[in-house]
């Protein structure tokens, strides 16, 4: 069965830092990958997708997000953090089906 | 348009009682599910609705009962509960079970088992 691993579970940045989160999951065949975010007191809700195509997925809010088959990653990044990013950021992965496995989430915390 | 919506918002329930969560979505989709929440276990899929009239067991199934009662609603069922079904729980939809389509997702119940 497939899964997720999301390494980084508590991450603290200052205001206009650069973040990246990692994600990799474990699954030799083609792969549909997701990020959401989890703002404090709201619904999950989806950053970004990849499905095929370009590699490089940019989402809302200026995150973005880099597939690299050869590793099984799907890392996301913003160039530049605010403190409205605050948030619990989840990875998922589906094969094929509507399915998702989420990895177990990233907190992060932005100070002003 | 309320999205998905949930309720109750918290419950907590001794061991051995039953409750059903209530879930509903205004967008006319087809596809519904239910996930826990868990805290260091990430979101993981109790049971979901392909389509209305389909029911299907997801990865942790156990100690649940789902319906889907029309193309809008889709209830879940703890017919005895137990202290290891504390936990959030979320339900979601997509307009169909294709795999590009976004999972909208509700605001969650905790629910506490004593």
């Amino acid at each position: 069965a497939q899964s997720v691993s999301q390494h980084n579970h508590h991450v603290i940045l200052s205001e206009a830092a650069s973040l990246e989160l990692g994600c990799n999951y474990s699954y030799g065949g083609t792969v549909n990958l997701f990020w959401y975010v989890q703002y404090p007191g709201q619904h999950l809700q989806l950053l970004l997708k990849y499905f095929s195509g370009d590699p490089l997925v940019k989402g809302i809010k200026g995150f973005e997000a880099e597939f690299i088959k050869s590793k099984f990653s799907f890392n996301l990044r913003k160039p530049s953090v605010q403190w409205s990013d605050t948030a619990e950021y989840f990875c998922a992965v589906n094969t094929g089906f509507q399915k998702l496995v989420f990895g177990t989430g990233t907190r992060l915390l932005v100070s002003p | 348009n309320a999205g998905v919506t949930q309720t109750p918002k918290f419950q907590v329930l001794k061991t051995g009682q039953s409750m059903t969560l209530q879930c509903a979505q205004d967008m006319n989709h087809n596809s519904m599910y239910w996930y826990r929440q868990d805290p260091g276990m990430g979101l993981r899929l109790i049971y979901y609705s392909a389509s209305e009239g389909t029911t299907d067991k997801g990865e942790v199934p156990n100690g649940y009962n789902v319906s889907r009662l029309n193309k809008r609603e889709f209830s879940l069922r703890l017919e005895s509960a137990a202290p290891s079904q504390t936990s959030v729980y979320f339900c979601a939809s997509s307009e169909s079970w294709t795999v590009t389509d976004e999972q909208f997702f509700g605001p969650g119940t905790r629910l506490t088992v004593l």
